[in-house]
């Protein structure tokens, strides 16, 4: 069974610029979670989607957005990058979603902001 | 709320010794538990899961972690590190209500490993 897919693996940017990052759950996984790693504030959830609705979303501002479509697939985007942009980003997928429902973790995009 | 502590930020240990990453937890029940381990620019990888029963699980890479609930504690064991093992370790709680997602996550262990 193939694990979480995300692409791209690494990205630069500008600040200003959007970018779109991608994520493949594993298959027969309906939530797909988003986390930002750094160094300084360690794991941060972003959002989560469910059946192609945002279920729940952390304390990020209005430029982080995401979507799921009806394939599970996700996306997430962020406008007018800044440089404390610049960090790992994480997709994770479970079937549910829910406390007792693990999560499995993709390779993540490196995002770069300069 | 929910709350994962980790205590310590960097553990040393020598390859071949023993190991003990220690993880406390505020919750209001009995608690589902997580450890995942993250190598360098890399994804977090479930190394085993507690939900309930036996209180001494065991995951993959030959790690164990035994739940204490009258410590409300999810300590993670190795007997002998190999210094593949050296990567960072988290413990995760599920979170029930908040903004925190799926997974209330510490703040992580990193193990460095001496030859």
């Amino acid at each position: 069974k193939a694990g979480v897919t995300q692409t791209p693996r690494y990205l630069i940017k500008t600040r200003g610029q959007q970018v779109t990052l991608s994520c493949s759950p594993i298959s027969g996984h309906r939530s797909v979670s988003w986390y930002q790693q750094t160094p300084g504030q360690g794991l941060q959830f972003l959002f989560e989607y469910f059946s192609e609705t945002q279920r729940n979303k952390g304390n990020f501002p209005g430029r982080f957005s995401g979507r799921q479509f009806s394939n599970s697939r996700s996306e997430m985007n962020v406008s007018t990058l800044e440089l404390g942009d610049s960090a790992l980003y994480l997709c994770a997928s479970s079937r549910s979603g829910t406390g007792n429902s693990p999560l499995h973790f993709g390779n993540g995009t490196r995002l770069t902001v300069t | 709320a929910q709350s994962v502590t980790q205590p310590d930020i960097h553990i040393t240990v020598s390859e071949g010794a023993s190991l003990e990453l220690r993880c406390n937890y505020s919750y209001g029940a009995t608690p589902y538990l997580f450890w995942y381990v993250q190598s360098p620019g890399q994804g977090l990888q479930l190394l085993l899961k507690y939900f309930s029963g036996d209180t001494l699980v065991q995951g993959i890479k030959g790690f164990e972690a035994e739940f204490k609930r009258s410590q409300s504690s999810f300590n993670l064991r190795k007997p002998s590190v190999h210094w593949s093992d050296a990567a960072e370790y988290f413990c995760a709680v599920p979170n029930y209500g908040g903004s925190q997602g799926n997974l209330i996550f510490g703040k992580g262990t990193k193990l460095s490993v001496k030859p």
